[in-house]
């Protein structure tokens, strides 16, 4: 399974935008780009997916580099409800529906 | 809309001694998913069931058993409990493996073993 890199922790200000980046070097062509996030004392909980383009929800954005070796996670305003642990994950097809969880990155939040 | 139940949600065991947890989902979910998270760490797959009457081997199985009776229920058992299957235990599930296959996750079961 190919591996993700994150940095262990990142900070931002409240109601600033939030960039966690992720790398992906060994991604393979079916791969696509999954990232979770785990509220203090929660299960984690699906943020967003993508395989080649951009992607963006009600939640976040996902940018995703040409050479689909990195991507990133954008929150556009962070909250103090937004600090949590981020995790990058890649979701092949043969996988069964397996997520492999890194460590993920922990965002600290502010006010 | 319950979306995925574990019960229960903490529980002290001896070594030694066994017990079950149940997780439970009301989305028509056919896969499901026990993970383990330790201190510090990302969660880690134990058993997962790909449809009713079937289970998998995880990363992390031994030690642990699982059953998928009905479709909505995902048993995980510990036999003889150890210390070091103390942990927080999760369960998810998924419509299926195709993507974007998002997975939901309970709240989680706090389980220590003395």
């Amino acid at each position: 399974d190919a591996k993700t890199t994150q940095p262990n922790s990142m900070e931002s200000n409240e109601e600033e935008p939030v960039h966690l980046p992720c790398n992906h070097s060994t991604i393979s062509g079916t791969d696509y780009i999954h990232w979770y996030r785990q509220l203090p004392s929660q299960g984690p909980e699906y943020v967003i997916h993508g395989l080649t383009s951009n992607v963006n929800n009600r939640m976040a954005s996902l940018a995703i580099a040409e050479d689909r070796k990195s991507s990133t996670l954008i929150l556009h305003r962070s909250t103090l409800r937004d600090a949590a642990v981020y995790y990058c994950i890649l979701h092949g097809s043969g996988n069964t529906g397996k997520l492999i969880f890194g460590q993920g990155t922990t965002l600290q939040v502010k006010p | 809309n319950a979306g995925v139940t574990q019960t229960p949600k903490f529980r002290v065991l001896k070594t030694g001694q066994s017990m079950t947890l149940l997780c439970a989902q009301d989305m028509n979910h056919e896969y499901m998913y026990w993970y383990r998270q330790d201190p510090g760490m990302g969660l880690r797959l134990i058993h997962y069931s790909v449809g009713e009457g079937t289970t998998a081997k995880g990363e992390v199985p031994d030690g642990y058993n699982v059953s998928r009776l009905k479709k909505q229920n995902f048993l995980l058992g510990l036999e003889s409990a150890a210390p070091s299957q103390t942990s927080v235990y999760f369960c998810a599930s998924s419509f299926s493996s195709k993507h974007p296959d998002i997975q939901y996750f309970g709240a989680g079961t706090r389980l220590s073993v003395l």
